[in-house]
């Protein structure tokens, strides 16, 4: 497996333009995993999704940021209008959720830089 | 997250051994874990330890953990060049989220 994959790596856009972060979970995996990591607020849990279903979205910012995952291999962050203080590496994680699986896989995230 | 404490910063000399702790709060915890994250790239699952357990190795690395203080340790033996990187401590909680610590950078000095 190739692991948990996100694109893009980096992304660089002005103030005001929409961005679309995309994430590929491990094939099998049924639950998927959106994180937010800045110097001043460390990692952050925006929102995750059981079966495709969002299960607790409390950590999104405001009604900017929209995450959607329309088949169990595909999931995508979405920020629009974006602002100078969205810039944060954005990470997404997929967990198989069992009893013995609880540990997350990540991607290797992206660097959202807001200009 | 806030359930879970690390200290931020660790300087260790290369071949020396390191000394991760961390506290938690939730007792219902099942499986407690430790993570590193180079830079540039996302967290990489290291090691996990059941809550039955007191101590799990795992070549160099060898975990403690202390239910009855909530308290979680991470030793790594024989420290390298290689083991340069934030460490995070996290918990699993009921509804299959995991709680991360702040994550404890830890810098090997030749």
């Amino acid at each position: 497996d190739a692991g948990v994959i996100q694109s893009p790596r980096h992304e660089v856009t002005e103030m005001g333009q929409e961005v679309t972060l995309r994430c590929k979970p491990i094939s099998g995996h049924d639950y998927l995993f959106w994180y937010r990591q800045t110097m001043m607020r460390g990692l952050e849990l925006l929102i995750y999704f059981n079966n495709n279903v969002p299960i607790d979205d409390s950590g999104m910012p405001e009604d900017r940021f929209s995450a959607k995952m329309p088949n169990a291999s595909f999931s995508t962050l979405k920020i629009q209008p974006s602002e100078p203080r969205d810039s944060a590496v954005y990470f997404c994680a997929s967990s198989g959720g069992t009893v013995e699986n609880y540990g997350y896989t990540f991607g290797s995230g992206t660097r959202l830089t807001v200009v | 997250g806030e359930d879970v404490e690390q200290s931020l910063f660790l300087s260790v000399r290369e071949g020396d051994s390191s000394v991760i702790n961390c506290t938690y709060t939730d007792s219902s915890s099942t499986y407690l874990y430790w993570y590193k994250q180079e830079p540039g790239a996302g967290l990489q699952l290291l090691t996990y330890i059941f809550s039955n357990m007191d101590m799990k190795q795992d070549q160099r690395l060898t975990v403690l953990l202390n239910k009855k203080d909530k308290h979680l340790s991470l030793r790594i033996a024989d420290t390298q060049t290689g083991d340069s990187a934030i460490y995070f401590c996290a918990e699993s909680m009921d509804d299959y989220k995991l709680s991360f610590g702040a994550g404890t950078t830890v810098t090997v000095r030749a």
